[in-house]
């Protein structure tokens, strides 16, 4: 089955500072890459994604690069206020294509 | 406000005994879906629903049930078959089952006694 890898496990950043989360997948077929962000005893919730026919996505702080050859997909954060200490979570697919998550990011943004 | 409301937060099972998660939403979505999310590791699919009365086995579904009566409804059953029970457990919906945007409920915290 797909599989997606998701690095690094835990980031620790100073306020102000940039964040970047990879994730490398192996099936080429995939068309959909979400990223989810779960606060402390919440569910996970979309805050940005990217489709294959896009390379790149930016949403105020946050964009999303997609590098299809390399099969590789990377968030990165601008600015990290303590607010974005979270666990993010990368994805490929949704609606008719099986979702398959990465394992997570614990991102903490020290004030 | 619309969303999906999980009950109850934290819950704890003993040994051989069903335990039942409620998930409610109010989205007038078509399709439902039970993850599992256990320390490390991604969201494990268990069931899904594309529409009432018909539900399909996710990758993890053995030792678990559910029922789609209502639309509004998905309620998951953890039996005494699940041996390995303790995780956290989310459900969530789609519009339609075409639908890529997931959204999520707040989770219910399963303990074993």
């Amino acid at each position: 089955g797909e599989n997606v890898e998701q690095h690094p496990s835990t980031l620790s950043v100073q306020e102000g500072d940039s964040a970047v989360i990879k994730c490398t997948y192996s099936d080429s077929a995939s068309n959909y890459f979400p990223w989810y962000k779960q606060e402390l005893g919440k569910g996970p919730q979309l805050i940005i994604d990217i489709r294959s026919n896009v390379g790149e996505k930016k949403d105020q702080r946050i964009a999303v690069t997609l590098n299809k050859t390399a099969k590789h997909f990377s968030l990165h954060i601008t600015e990290t206020q303590p607010e974005d200490s979270a666990v993010y979570f990368c994805a490929l697919g949704g609606g008719y294509q099986k979702v398959t998550f990465g394992t997570g990011t614990k991102l903490q943004v020290i004030p | 406000d619309g969303g999906i409301t999980q009950s109850p937060k934290y819950l704890f099972r003993k040994e051989g005994q069903n335990v039942t998660l409620s998930c409610e939403q109010n989205l007038n979505h078509d399709a439902m879906y039970w993850y599992r999310q256990d320390p490390g590791q991604g969201l494990r699919l268990i069931y899904y629903s594309q529409i009432v009365n018909d539900f399909q086995k996710g990758d993890i579904a053995e030792g678990y049930s559910v029922s789609r009566e209502k639309k509004e409804s998905f309620p998951l059953t953890v039996t005494s078959a699940q041996k390995n029970p303790t995780a956290f457990y989310l459900c969530a919906s789609t519009e339609g089952w075409s639908s890529e945007k997931l959204f999520f409920g707040s989770g219910t915290q399963l303990s074993v006694l």
